[in-house]
């Protein structure tokens, strides 16, 4: 079992629809989690950190299920610049105490 | 404020040929990571340092690779002899004090083609 795993998508949604990406790790003893955003040819950049009694920025939405091991990024009425590549990020997934980034799930908005 | 500044943007060499990857960090930030990114493997850590030092380098694939830290303003990646297979876009992050904190500063990466 890979130790981030999501589902890479592409998920194609229209604008203005609510979509959700879940994110699994298997080291139970992570310590910190968050979703990075990438766009196309460009470098990946944080976008919300994930907190155990979930957290919420604008549209975004992040939850953190430790009994069960996901965190979920939630984004509400989707713009086409949030097509982009999202990035869950664990510290701690590997036994270590460093970022471990998942494969990406790709989002595509279109009008 | 500069972010993490990485040269070259693109390199293309053939097989057999030496490679060699800049990185300078944020001023004052204590770590530097370096990752590389395929699409079939996505971003993997190679190695990083803390305060100059290397902590953990056993992403790095092959005694082919090595990285150095001279001093808490630059890094290099070398790849000598660097293979097709080592095509790949190569980031540079930094973050600063404790990784929990979560924020990394990535560079806008050096997109390797090795022929």
């Amino acid at each position: 079992r890979k130790e981030v795993e999501q589902d890479p998508g592409p998920f194609n949604v229209p604008e203005g629809a609510t979509v959700a990406f879940n994110c699994t790790y298997s080291n139970s003893a992570s310590q910190s989690f968050f979703w990075y955003r990438q766009d196309c040819r460009k470098e990946p950049k944080l976008l919300m950190s994930v907190y155990s009694s979930g957290n919420e920025d604008g549209r975004f939405t992040a939850q953190l299920n430790r009994a069960s091991q996901y965190i979920s990024l939630l984004i509400r009425d989707s713009k086409l610049s949030d097509s982009a590549t999202y990035l869950c990020v664990v510290n701690g997934a590997g036994g270590s105490y460093i970022p471990t980034f998942g494969r990406g799930t790709s989002l595509i908005v279109h009008p | 404020d500069a972010g993490v500044i990485q040269s070259p943007r693109h390199e293309v060499t053939e097989m057999g040929q030496e490679v060699t990857l800049r990185c300078k960090p944020i001023s004052g930030h204590d770590y530097l990571f370096w990752y590389r990114q395929t699409m079939m493997r996505g971003l993997e850590l190679l190695i990083y340092f803390n305060n100059n030092v290397p902590i953990d380098d056993s992403g790095m694939p092959e005694d082919r690779f090595s990285a150095k830290m001279p001093n808490a303003s630059f890094s290099t990646l070398k790849i000598q002899p660097s293979e097709p297979r080592d095509s790949a876009v190569y980031f540079c992050a930094s973050s600063f004090r404790r990784l929990d904190t979560g924020e990394l500063f990535f560079g806008e990466g050096s997109r390797l083609t090795v022929l």
